[in-house]
């Protein structure tokens, strides 16, 4: 059965700072691994996608990257803002449908 | 714009009545899904469905059902509702195939006492 770990579960930057949050699945036979942002009370939204095949993607201040033979992708944001406040979650796609998700990592960027 | 759209934000029930969750999306999607969210769980899967009248059991479905009859629509159903069902209920809804966004609703937080 696929699991999907987070770490860290929450994380507190200054305004401005890079930084990076991981995930990691036990089982490589993915389709896709795609990375959300939800923020308090609300849906997800998804942020980006990768593709099996694939080794990153980038959007605006986005990157994220995926290593599936070792079951690691991690997700960049450059310069934080407060605005990038929200919780992000990753999932992976182990048939075309069907989506295991991460908990989460709780992301505060303070002023 | 794309929208999946739960009609239901705050719902509050008794147990053991019958509770039903509606969702509708507008961008012709052949796959839909049920998820519940509750801390420290994530994410957890109760039904998808990927053809009108077709469903599928996900990792929770005890003491769920659906229903698809229009392609548009899928809906959750609490047969019985029981306190261990309060959560956050969210419905989302893909594109056939490979490399498909999911788009998810605002979620629907039911509380049963």
């Amino acid at each position: 059965k696929q699991e999907v770990t987070q770490i860290p579960a929450a994380l507190s930057v200054p305004e401005g700072e890079n930084l990076v949050l991981n995930c990691s699945f036990t089982d490589s036979a993915i389709y896709n691994l795609q990375w959300f942002r939800q923020d308090p009370g609300k849906g997800l939204t998804s942020l980006l996608l990768i593709q099996s095949s694939q080794r990153e993607q980038t959007s605006g201040r986005l990157n994220a990257s995926l290593d599936k033979s070792s079951g690691r992708s991690t997700l960049y944001i450059a310069a934080s803002q407060p605005g990038d406040s929200a919780t992000y979650l990753c999932a992976v796609a182990g048939t075309a449908s069907k989506l295991t998700f991460g908990t989460g990592t709780r992301l505060q960027v303070t002023l | 714009d794309v929208k999946v759209t739960q009609s239901s934000r705050y719902l509050v029930k008794r147990t053991g009545e019958k509770v039903f969750l509606e969702c509708v999306q507008d961008m012709d999607h052949e796959n839909m899904f049920w998820y519940r969210q509750d801390p420290g769980l994530g994410l957890r899967l109760i039904y998808f469905s990927y053809d009108v009248k077709m469903k599928e059991k996900g990792d929770i479905p005890e003491g769920y059902s659906v229903s698809r009859e229009k392609k548009e629509r899928f809906s959750l159903i609490l047969e019985s509702a029981s306190t261990n069902q309060t959560s956050m209920y969210l419905c989302a809804s893909s594109g056939q195939g490979l490399g498909n966004t999911i788009y998810f609703g605002e979620g629907s937080w039911l509380t049963v006492v």
